[in-house]
């Protein structure tokens, strides 16, 4: 079973920033936490990933709590090309290659 | 770089018979992971192959098998196809150069068991 949870859908307007909120509560020590999303039918696509200190890359911002029990995920200036299902997953090193997903959120970007 | 790339893309099969489908991963990438996506089970880890051996295996049955070629490529392959086995194979690749290694997917196969 995944060990996160995530709100099934959100919405959010073209050019506003969007933010998905991911708990996992039961985070180990050594476990990192990923983003991955998949647009409709596409395999998914890696966003960003952290320990426990925030991150931020071109695509997206990962902040994470200081009790690492939950993160948000922060596109700044959503488009409509960012409609897609986002999966928050925690993985350590050497499970990276065995991920597994949850039910993730279907972010809809609406104009 | 070109990315990862499976063929076929998309394929039909009919109750019994068997299949197999191809990934090539992003040059220099080591490790090829499976998965199965269906509408109902979601995306689910299939297994993972690096260095030609099975790292790693998913809770599917024994007619879902895998192999790794030396030049990193992998098929997948499932014997006596059932209704259920209609779904979106995504192959991932990845560099095993840190613990921190990211998975790269490929389009999918679409396989449909009529």
């Amino acid at each position: 079973d995944a060990k996160t949870t995530q709100p099934p859908s959100m919405d959010c307007a073209e050019g506003r920033a969007a933010n998905l909120p991911c708990n996992h509560s039961t985070i180990s020590g050594n476990e990192y936490v990923y983003w991955y999303r998949q647009i409709h039918s596409q395999g998914p696509q890696y966003i960003i990933h952290g320990l426990k200190n925030n991150e931020t890359n071109e695509m997206a911002s990962l902040i994470i709590t200081e009790d690492r029990k939950s993160s948000t995920l922060i596109l700044p200036h959503a488009t409509l090309r960012d409609t897609a299902v986002y999966y928050c997953i925690v993985s350590s090193g050497g499970s990276n290659y065995k991920l597994t997903f949850g039910k993730g959120t279907l972010l809809t970007v609406n104009p | 770089k070109a990315g990862v790339t499976q063929t076929p893309r998309y394929l039909i099969k009919t109750r019994g018979q068997q299949v197999t489908l191809s990934c090539s991963p992003i040059s220099g990438h080591r490790s090829v992971s499976w998965y199965q996506q269906t509408p109902g089970q979601g995306l689910q880890f299939l297994f993972e192959y690096f260095s030609e051996t099975q790292r790693n295996k998913g809770n599917f049955p024994g007619r879902f098998s895998g192999r790794q070629f030396s030049n990193s490529r992998s098929e997948m392959n499932v014997s006596t196809l059932e209704l259920g086995d209609s779904a979106l194979y995504l192959c991932a690749s990845s560099p095993v150069v840190s613990s921190t290694d990211t998975q790269y997917f490929g389009p999918g196969t679409r396989l449909t068991v009529l």
